[in-house]
């Protein structure tokens, strides 16, 4: 299908190790969104992008976590020196258009573990 | 502070009966409502939006109803089906903020044989 896929669908790490999430965004869609999601709670904003600008970070926990869009379409998540807090699904999202008041697309996500 | 969450964390409904998942929200600003389905293993899946313009929109066997007075959101689902077993989750997104959306914490939706 034409959804959002994201690679790898789980990663195992050991405390300490760096990892890189990647989301391929539904084609033509502006807006990227990453959401961290703990077992049994709804999801939690990470960052946002718009085409290849980075335009809200705030929900990034520290400054372990970096994500970039650097062409406008595929992104990755990449987290640092991992922490056994990091354990967590991480979601990707897209949206059509820039601005809010519409819905965003999920996929299936990548279910992280820290060792 | 801005929250979205559930009245009850489970619900069991028998199989053919309509099911009404509720929603409380806080945050008046608030303009654009989401409900999500997220089934085991996999992302949300949008079911249906409301903005703060409307106080009902209906979709496939799925209906919204927006309460501004009381700050409420309900999903109602008729004729439950077994694939509509998974947990619920209603989201919103104050207004002039472009990016996020706030989800509450769920509604695990079961479905009785």
């Amino acid at each position: 299908g034409a959804g959002v896929s994201q690679s790898p669908r789980y990663k195992v790490a050991k405390r300490g190790q760096d990892v890189a999430l990647r989301c391929d965004p539904i084609s033509g869609h502006v807006s990227l969104f990453w959401y961290q999601q703990a077992l049994g709670q709804g999801p939690e904003f990470l960052t946002y992008f718009q085409n290849e600008a980075q335009l809200d970070k705030s929900g990034l926990p520290s400054d372990r976590f970096f994500a970039e869009r650097p062409e406008g379409s595929v992104s990755t998540l990449k987290i640092q020196r991992t922490q056994q807090e990091d354990s967590a699904v991480y979601l990707c999202a897209s949206s059509f258009a820039e601005g809010g008041n519409q819905p965003q697309h999920f996929g299936d996500g990548t279910r992280l573990s820290i060792l | 502070g801005e929250s979205v969450g559930l009245h009850l964390p489970t619900l069991s409904v028998q199989e053919g009966d309509n099911s009404i998942i509720n929603c409380a929200y806080s945050n008046s600003a608030s303009d654009y409502f989401i409900w999500y389905k997220q089934e085991s293993g996999k992302g949300p899946q949008f079911i249906i939006d409301i903005r703060s313009n409307m106080d009902k929109r209906q979709g496939q066997r799925v209906t919204v109803l927006l309460n501004k007075t009381v700050k409420h959101l309900s999903l109602q689902i008729a004729a439950t089906q077994p694939g509509d077993s998974a947990v619920y989750f209603c989201a919103e997104n104050p207004m002039n903020r472009d990016d996020k959306i706030i989800f509450g914490k769920g509604t695990r939706l079961h479905i009785l044989p």
